[in-house]
C-alpha cells in the first residue's frame, strides 16, 4: 500500500469553480500534514499546513481526518493562477523531522 | 529575503563523472535535506542532516554523498552518475515549530547525464 496517495487528475475546471482534492495516507502515527503546491518545472512551494480542527488561508481551505487517515484540500473560486500541481504531504513516522512522505500529486487545470 | 539558494541551476555532467550539486540558505534552519525528483513523481529524500547529525534512507544508492560543512551549505555528491541519476535534484530546509516541519525549498538543479 502506497505511503500517500492522492487522484493525479487532473482536474479541468472553469474559473470560478469550486475545486477539492483528496489525499489518504497509510501511518496511523503521522503528525504533521501539508499541502504544497508544484508549478511545472518548479521547486515544490508550502501552501499550507493542515491542523486537526481544520484551517482556512483565504480561498484554500484544509481538512483532516485522522479516524478515516484522509486530508482534504477545498479551492474555492478558482483563478487562473491556481492552475498547478497539488502535493499531499505526511510525515512518516510519529517524530522523525526527516520523513516527509509526499503524494505524486493531483494536477489542477483552471480554464478561462 | 530569507531563502534556500542551488546552484547550478542546470548541470550537464557525463555518465560516470563526478558532480557536486550546492544548496546555501539564509533562513538559519538547523535541518537541510537533499531530495531526488523524477519528471511526473513525487520528490524523494535522499537523506537529511539534522544540524550536524547525518540521516541517510535506507534506499539511497551509496553513489549518492553528501556533506555539511556548516549551517549554511549543504552539498550533494554524486560519485559515478548514470543515465537515470537525470532527474531535479531539490534542497530544502526546515525548523522545528509549533507546526512541525514546514519544509522550504530551494529552486533545485536539473541533473543531465550523457
Amino acid at each position: 500500500r502506497k505511503e500517500v496517495e492522492q487522484d493525479p487528475g487532473p482536474f479541468n475546471v472553469p474559473e470560478g469553480a469550486t475545486v477539492a482534492f483528496n489525499c489518504t495516507y497509510s501511518n496511523s502515527a503521522s503528525q504533521s500534514f501539508f499541502w504544497y503546491r508544484q508549478d511545472c518545472r518548479k521547486e515544490p512551494k508550502l501552501l499550507m499546513s493542515v491542523y486537526s480542527s481544520g484551517n482556512e488561508d483565504g480561498r484554500f481551505t484544509a481538512q483532516l481526518n485522522r479516524a478515516s487517515q484522509y486530508i482534504s484540500l477545498l479551492i474555492r473560486d478558482s483563478k487562473l493562477s491556481d492552475s498547478a500541481t497539488y502535493l499531499c504531504v505526511v510525515n512518516g513516522d510519529g517524530g522523525s523531522q526527516g520523513n516527509l512522505i509526499f503524494g505524486k500529486g493531483t494536477k489542477l487545470s483552471v480554464k478561462p | 529575503d530569507a531563502m534556500v539558494i542551488q546552484n547550478p541551476r542546470y548541470q550537464v555532467t557525463q555518465f560516470g563523472k563526478p558532480v557536486t550539486l550546492s544548496c546555501s540558505q539564509t533562513l538559519n534552519h538547523n535541518v537541510m535535506y537533499w531530495y531526488q525528483q523524477k519528471s511526473s513523481q513525487a520528490p524523494k529524500l535522499l537523506f537529511h542532516y539534522y544540524d550536524k547529525d547525518f540521516n541517510n534512507e535506507a534506499d539511497t544508492p551509496d553513489n549518492f554523498q553528501s556533506r555539511r560543512p556548516n549551517t549554511s551549505f549543504c552539498f550533494l555528491d554524486i560519485r559515478s552518475p548514470g543515465l537515470g541519476d537525470a532527474a531535479m535534484y531539490l534542497c530544502a530546509t526546515s525548523i522545528a515549530s509549533g507546526r512541525g516541519y514546514e519544509q522550504y525549498f530551494g529552486p533545485g538543479t536539473r541533473l543531465t547525464v550523457t
